[in-house]
């Protein structure tokens, strides 16, 4: 079945500076990327998603990567602000009716002003 | 729209105890999700239903957990008898059927079994 390897666990900046999230995945037949960001004490909420047949996706600061021959894909943040930090979690799955998504352990992302 | 419901939010009982957790996903969703998240552990997936039938159980920790889907508004995560290890936050989440529909979890059950 479908492993998604997540790094770092933790990761600190400063305010302003951008903040990169790698994931890796290991079924090739996985076609469906999206990205949910966690804060304390709340439900995980999609932010951005990209499919296979995409490269590249922006969304204002959040940016999604994917390179489907070395199997990973990343999630770059531009001009992190406090309100940032929070722990992301990558996802991977396939389409048709039993595509579940396998989610990454997690990174906590903290912000310093 | 409400939004995919759980209750209790908060659940705190004693070991040996049964537990039910219940789930209202969105209205129109076919496909419910119940995971269970902890700091050692992450996010991990327990069972997932699609219109109504379980698909994939395999994440299920034991036999003391079970869950049910009887209509397509409804479904219950149970577990009997509790154990202090199955404190964790369970989270419901719902989305339409296939795989490229946003997955909206609800607010998580925070069970703690003492």
């Amino acid at each position: 079945g479908e492993n998604v390897e997540q790094h770092p666990s933790t990761l600190s900046v400063q305010e302003g500076d951008s903040a990169v999230i790698k994931c890796t995945y290991s079924d090739s037949a996985s076609n469906y990327f999206p990205w949910y960001k966690q804060e304390l004490g709340k439900r995980p909420q999609l932010i951005i998603d990209i499919r296979s047949n995409v490269g590249e996706k922006k969304d204002q600061r959040i940016a999604v990567t994917l390179n489907k021959t070395a199997k990973h894909f990343s999630l770059h943040i531009t001009e992190t602000q406090p309100e940032d930090s929070a722990v992301y979690f990558c996802a991977a799955s396939m389409t048709g009716s039993q595509g579940n998504l396998i989610f990454g352990k997690g990174t906590k992302l903290s912000v310093k002003p | 729209d409400a939004g995919v419901i759980q209750s209790p939010r908060h659940e705190v009982t004693e070991m040996g105890q049964e537990v039910t957790l219940r789930c209202k996903p969105i209205s129109g969703h076919n496909s419910l999700f119940w995971y269970r998240q902890t700091m050692m552990r992450g996010l991990e997936l327990l069972i997932y239903f699609n219109n109504n039938v379980p698909i994939d159980d395999s994440g299920m920790p034991e036999d003391r957990f079970s869950a049910k889907m009887p209509n397509a508004s409804f479904s219950t995560l149970k577990i009997q008898p509790s154990e202090p290890r199955d404190s964790a936050v369970y989270f419901c989440a719902s989305r339409r059927t296939g795989a490229f529909y946003e997955q909206y979890f609800g607010p998580g059950t925070r069970l703690t079994v003492t």
